[in-house]
Formats: structure tokens, sequence, C-alpha cells
């Protein structure tokens, strides 16, 4: 069974500081990562996706993939109160199966 | 406006008694996918389809069926459901398998008495 592993939190970070979400996963096969976001009662929605070792930054989002350690994170700088939202790590190991993590719940305190 | 649409929102049901939820996406995306998410255990994959006519099971199949007959339509079938599948259920759809633009219907939360 591939697994992919989360926090859970909740993780509360104040507001104007880096948000770090962690995310492993067992398939060394896998091939692509993404993050979405799910805000309480709504559906998932993709913020960031990463294929290659390094970092990816979009706006205020940078992630970041090692695949030697099987580690992929999300950094969310100058975190704000509508960042406040679940978290959630999926990982795509062919054959377009898509496997998620349980989510980390993020509050950020103003 | 692109969107994906699942019909009903909500339903409450009986053990047994078969149901369909719809999905629908108007974005002629191939991919499309069902999940369901339970408190604890994430969003786990039902099944997906690659085109039309194209399904493969994902991790949690049992007690499910899917069709693939047009491209925008892929209904979820639960023919005897059981309480176990009492959860919110999500279709998804994507521009291709690499799953690069997946966007999310809004749900469809289901309570199996």
């Amino acid at each position: 069974q591939k697994e992919v592993e989360q926090n859970s939190g909740p993780l509360s970070v104040p507001e104007g500081a880096i948000a770090s979400l962690n995310c492993t996963y067992s398939d060394r096969g896998s091939q692509s990562f993404f993050w979405y976001r799910q805000y309480s009662g709504k559906s998932p929605e993709l913020i960031m996706f990463i294929y290659s070792n390094g970092d990816k930054e979009d706006g205020r989002f940078t992630a970041q993939l090692n695949k030697a350690s099987q580690y992929v994170s999300l950094l969310i700088r100058d975190s704000q109160p509508s960042d406040s939202a679940t978290y959630l790590c999926a990982v795509n190991g062919g054959a377009q199966k898509l496997v998620f993590g349980q989510g980390t719940r993020l509050t950020i305190n103003p | 406006e692109a969107q994906v649409t699942q019909n009903p929102r909500y339903l409450i049901t009986v053990t047994g008694k078969k149901l369909t939820v719809t999905c629908s996406q108007n974005m002629n995306h191939e991919y499309m996918s069902w999940y369901r998410q339970d408190p604890g255990l994430g969003l786990r994959q039902i099944y997906y389809s690659m085109n039309v006519e194209v399904t493969d099971k994902g991790d949690v199949p049992e007690g499910y069926k899917v069709s693939r007959k047009e491209k925008r339509n892929f209904p979820l079938i639960l023919e005897s459901p059981s309480p176990n599948q009492t959860s919110l259920y999500f279709c998804a759809s994507s521009v291709g398998s690499g799953l690069t633009e997946q966007y999310f219907g809004p749900g469809t939360r289901l309570t199996v008495t």
C-alpha cells in the first residue's frame, strides 16, 4: 500500500510568519507531487505541483522536493488569515492514481 | 464557467437501495476521478477514467461501479449501499493524466442508514 503521511496538526502560525507543511511518501517510484488547499466545507483546490528535486516558487508559496529522503514540503511566506485551511499532500506514483495524505490543518493567528 | 458539477449534493438513503451520483464537467477533460473523504483517512481514490470507455480501480473500489460513456459524464453507482459508504464524495476532472490541473466538484454528502 502506497502511503503518504502528513502531520494532522493543527499547526498554528502567527500572521506574517512562514508556515511550513511537511509530507513524506513511501513509494520511491513516485513521480509527481501536489499540494491542495481545502477550506472547511469546500472542495480541494490545487495550489502547486512539483516534479523535480529542489524548490518551486509561486508567489508566497514554495514547494520543496527531496526524492532521496522521500520528502515534500510547502512553505507559505507572509502567512495571512485567509491561508487558514487544511493542506493536502498528494502523490502520483504512476498509472494515474493519486494518493493523498490525511491533511494538515493550518491556522493563521492575527 | 468551467466547472465540475455533482448531483445530488446531499443524500440520505437506506441500506441496499441502489443510487447513482452524477458528475459532469464542461472542460472537455479526458481524465475524471471519484474520491471519498472520511475523517482521519483523508481523500481516497475510488475509480478513475483516462477517457471514454476506459476506467480503472483506485484504492477503495469495493462496493462501487462507474461508467464513462461520454467524455463529460462520469457517474458513480452504488448498487447496494451500506452504512460504511457514508462519506463525502468528490468527483474531479483533469485535462490530462499528469493531473496538473485537476478540478474538484463541490462534493456529495451521502448518509446510508
